[in-house]
């Protein structure tokens, strides 16, 4: 089973709607979550972390965690076609990050 | 303030040759982290060095090694290349304050094994 787990893509919404994004986790001791967001061709670039459950938001973005369901996820509100990207959720266990395989997000104009 | 950077930038090497990747960490980040991220198969996590020690390792063979100097700046080693170890090599930092740091990376090294 992979430690790290996304919904498949790819997605694709429209200008300014809705991407939700979701990923569940094996460990219950991990500690923190992070969404990272990477372009084509680039680097994986830190969008989100979130360490408690509930709710946190950053502008546009929205990270929600439920550990008991062992589960994370990323809101993309007003989604704009620089959100296009793959996104990887990213969970720490053990001093170890673990990534999932991304799910990528199309947003068309 | 300066991101992490990377070196060389590509790197194509033949089968059987060693190659030396280099990562120099955000300015303060005592942790350096290298994954791998090959076609289709995701970002993996090769190394972790904290302090100059090597902290923990990702399940792959010992020919992929490395180091951390004084300066905090680490060094990947690929002995006797092989074809599927080409991809791109991401070089990550952290304070190394615990497992609730952030990681940030660095542009990465495209190697090409030919």
């Amino acid at each position: 089973q992979k430690e790290v787990e996304q919904n498949s893509g790819p997605l694709s919404v429209p200008e300014g709607a809705i991407a939700s994004l979701n990923c569940t986790y094996s460990d219950r001791g991990s500690q923190s979550f992070f969404w990272y967001r990477q372009y084509s061709g680039k680097s994986p670039e830190l969008i989100m972390f979130i360490y408690s459950n509930g709710d946190k938001e950053d502008g546009r973005f929205t990270a929600q965690l439920n550990k008991a369901s062992q589960y994370v996820s990323l809101l993309i509100r007003d989604s704009q076609p620089s959100d296009s990207a793959t996104y990887l959720c990213a969970v720490t266990y053990d001093y170890k990050l673990s990534f999932g395989a991304g799910t990528t997000v199309t947003v068309r104009a | 303030e300066a991101g992490v950077t990377q070196s060389p930038t590509h790197l194509i090497k033949t089968r059987g040759q060693q190659a030396t990747l280099r990562c120099s960490p955000i300015s303060g980040h005592t942790s350096v982290y290298w994954y791998q991220q090959a076609l289709g198969l995701g970002l993996q996590f090769l190394l972790w060095y904290d302090e100059g020690e090597e902290r923990n390792r990702g399940n792959f063979p010992p020919r992929f090694s490395g180091r951390q100097f004084p300066n905090y700046s680490s060094e990947l080693n690929v002995n006797a290349l092989e074809l599927e170890d080409s991809a791109l090599y991401l070089c990550a930092s952290s304070t190394g304050q615990g497992a609730r740091d952030e990681q940030f990376f660095g542009p990465g090294t495209r190697l090409t094994v030919l």
